[in-house]
Order: structure tokens, then sequence, then C-alpha cells
């Protein structure tokens, strides 16, 4: 089933940028379609952007189309997410999961705060 | 989009108890449902998918059925390490959505 271990997440500014990182080991990364989901506090769970296991097609939910880009590094076994133009209403943990069209598999979360 | 709809909120519910948790979903979804549970604290695990596979390692006092716009997960018997806030999800469609969560106690 592998393993996916989340890294990235600080305290920033708002209008700030941050890179999130997913490391994934133990099955065949590109393979797989990758998804991000976050949760804001004390709230519930919202998808936010998903690739292909090529990288070629690309979703993202419209509170953060324009702001956030997904990629992956296939070579590496990492998925990204890049966070640009940050508002406090990005603040959350995001989490990512491995698809098989429903989210099978989630790693442990890391923790991103926008605030001043 | 797909709005998800969950209800109840929240539920309190004896050990042992039958709990049941709907999930309706604004347009038919046929099978592409799946449900996630979540304990206190920790990440979302996968339960449910295409609405009513078991994901491999989930006890088999879970279960779920429905299609099209209705769907349900039911505990068959309540133990203490259930609880947590359970979310529907579809996966017809983008954007993928989730309902709002249901949180279950033990009375």
């Amino acid at each position: 089933e592998g393993q996916l271990l989340e890294s990235g997440g600080i305290l920033v500014q708002p209008g700030g940028s941050l890179r999130l990182s997913c490391a994934a080991s133990g099955f065949p990364f590109r393979a797989y379609t990758m998804t991000w989901v976050r949760q804001a506090p004390g709230m519930g769970l919202e998808w936010v952007s998903t690739i292909t296991g090529t990288g070629d097609t690309t979703y993202y939910a419209d509170s953060v189309k324009g702001r956030f880009t997904i990629s992956r590094d296939n070579s590496e076994n990492t998925l990204y997410l890049q966070m640009n133009t940050l508002r406090a209403d990005d603040t959350a943990v995001y989490y990512c999961a491995k698809e098989r069209q429903w989210l099978r598999d989630w790693g442990q979360g890391t923790p991103v705060t926008v605030s001043s | 989009d797909i709005q998800m709809t969950q209800s109840p909120s929240s539920l309190s519910a004896s050990v042992g108890d039958r709990v049941t948790i709907t999930c309706r979903a604004s347009q038919d979804i046929s099978h592409y449902l799946a449900w996630v549970q979540q304990k206190p604290g920790k990440a979302p695990k996968s339960l449910i998918y295409g609405a009513s596979s078991l994901q491999s390692g989930v006890p088999s006092n879970f279960s779920g059925s429905g299609s099209g716009t209705d769907f349900t997960l039911t505990i068959s018997s309540l133990q203490p390490e259930d609880i947590a806030t359970y979310y529907c999800q579809q996966y017809f469609s983008y954007p993928r959505t989730f309902g709002q969560g249901t949180k279950v106690e033990i009375k």
C-alpha cells in the first residue's frame, strides 16, 4: 500500500508563497493519480487539486484556481503543491492522498498557517 | 458542482447500537461514492468505495449501500474505537466534493 509523507507546512504571512511536498514510497508512484485535500481548523474536508499519473492533466478547486499549482516528479516519487498569494482562509492541514478513483490512502498531513 | 448532504450532523449512540448515516447527492452519481473516517486528531482513512465495497482491513461491522443520489453508511454494532467523524465523498466528477461530516459519539 505504501506510505505518503507530507512536509513544508509553516507559518506564512498573507500574500506569501509556500511549496508543500508529499514523498511517496512503497508503490509505483507514476501509476497513480494524486490529490491534495485540506481541512481548516474545526472544519470538514475540502478537495483542493488532483494530478494524473503522467502529470498531463490537473484539476483545481475554484477557491485555489490561479493561485495554487499541483505538480509531480515521478523520478523522485514526490508530489508538490505550490501555493501563491496565500490568504488567511488557506489556513488548514493539507493532506496528500493516493487515488484509485477514490482517495485510497492518505498521508498524515502538514499544517499551514497564514497569518501576520 | 455536485453538493453532498449528510445527516445527521452528529449523533450519540450506545456501544452495540446500530448506527446509520445518510448522504444525498444533488445529482445522480451512480455508485461513485466513498466513505471516509477521521478519528480525533488523526488523518482521514478510506472506509468504503464504490458505495458498498469495503476497503481492505476495514472491520466487517461497517457497510455501505445506495446508488444514484441516496447512500447509507451503517455501523452494525457501534464500538468505542468507532468514535470519529465520517464523511461521504463523490468521485463522479470534478470538483470532487465531500459531505459536511457526521460526528459519532458514545452515549
